[in-house]
């Protein structure tokens, strides 16, 4: 049972770019997360979804953040015109239906230049 | 308050120390504690899952929890060189699908 994929590992942009992240949960869970790590500090949450469905967003930053996991297809998650301070490692995971563990993928790691 | 105090160390101790690691939180309707484990550049790896307050084990590792004092712990027998990595608690309040909220992760190294 392959684990949560996430692609790219490792994204540059430059300032003002666009960045799309990519995420595919376990076999069998319904419900994704999105993390942002930032250098010495813990994970922060994002946004929580279920297919087709945005669940809680209070963790993404009003502008410029999108988040979407379509009924076909992995979710992804959407920074439009990057800055220098988005650069962070986004973590997904996810969970099946109805239990609070929740599994994560290695990471994609964004850098902006 | 931060909701979640974690010492993000560093903590370095010998080969076959017993490690404690500890988290506390100030958010009464937590629940549900997680540890993960994480390795440098890599994903978190969930380690214990407890519910409520009480005690669980599996294997090397102990998991406590003390909802009156609002503190858990982790402790790690006979710690082993590969145990090195970062440590984070994590905590929910409600059973069922609902976002984490993590400490800063304590950083182990345990030295040969």
């Amino acid at each position: 049972n392959a684990g949560v994929m996430q692609n790219p590992r490792h994204l540059v942009r430059r300032r003002g770019q666009e960045a799309r992240l990519r995420c595919s949960p376990m076999k069998g869970h319904s419900h994704v997360y999105w993390y942002r790590q930032l250098p010495e500090e813990g994970l922060k949450f994002m946004v929580y979804l279920q297919k087709e469905n945005i669940i809680d967003e209070s963790g993404m930053p009003k502008e410029r953040f999108s988040a979407e996991f379509p009924k076909e297809g992995p979710s992804i998650l959407r920074i439009q015109q990057v800055v220098r301070g988005d650069s962070a490692a986004y973590f997904c995971a996810s969970s099946p239906q109805g239990l609070v563990e929740q599994y994560f993928g290695p990471g994609t790691r964004l850098t902006v230049t | 308050q931060k909701e979640v105090e974690q010492d993000p160390g560093p903590l370095s101790v010998p080969e076959g120390a017993i490690v404690s690691l500890n988290c506390t939180y100030s958010n009464s309707a937590f629940q549900y504690f997680m540890w993960y484990r994480q390795y440098s550049r890599k994903g978190p790896e969930l380690l214990m899952y407890t519910y409520s307050s009480g005690n669980k084990e599996d294997g090397r590792f102990t998991a406590q929890v003390d909802k009156s004092s609002k503190y858990i712990s982790l402790f790690i027998r006979d710690s082993q060189p590969s145990d090195s990595a970062t440590y984070l608690c994590a905590m929910s309040a409600q059973g069922g699908s609902e976002k984490l909220v993590f400490g800063k992760g304590t950083k182990l190294t345990v030295n040969p």
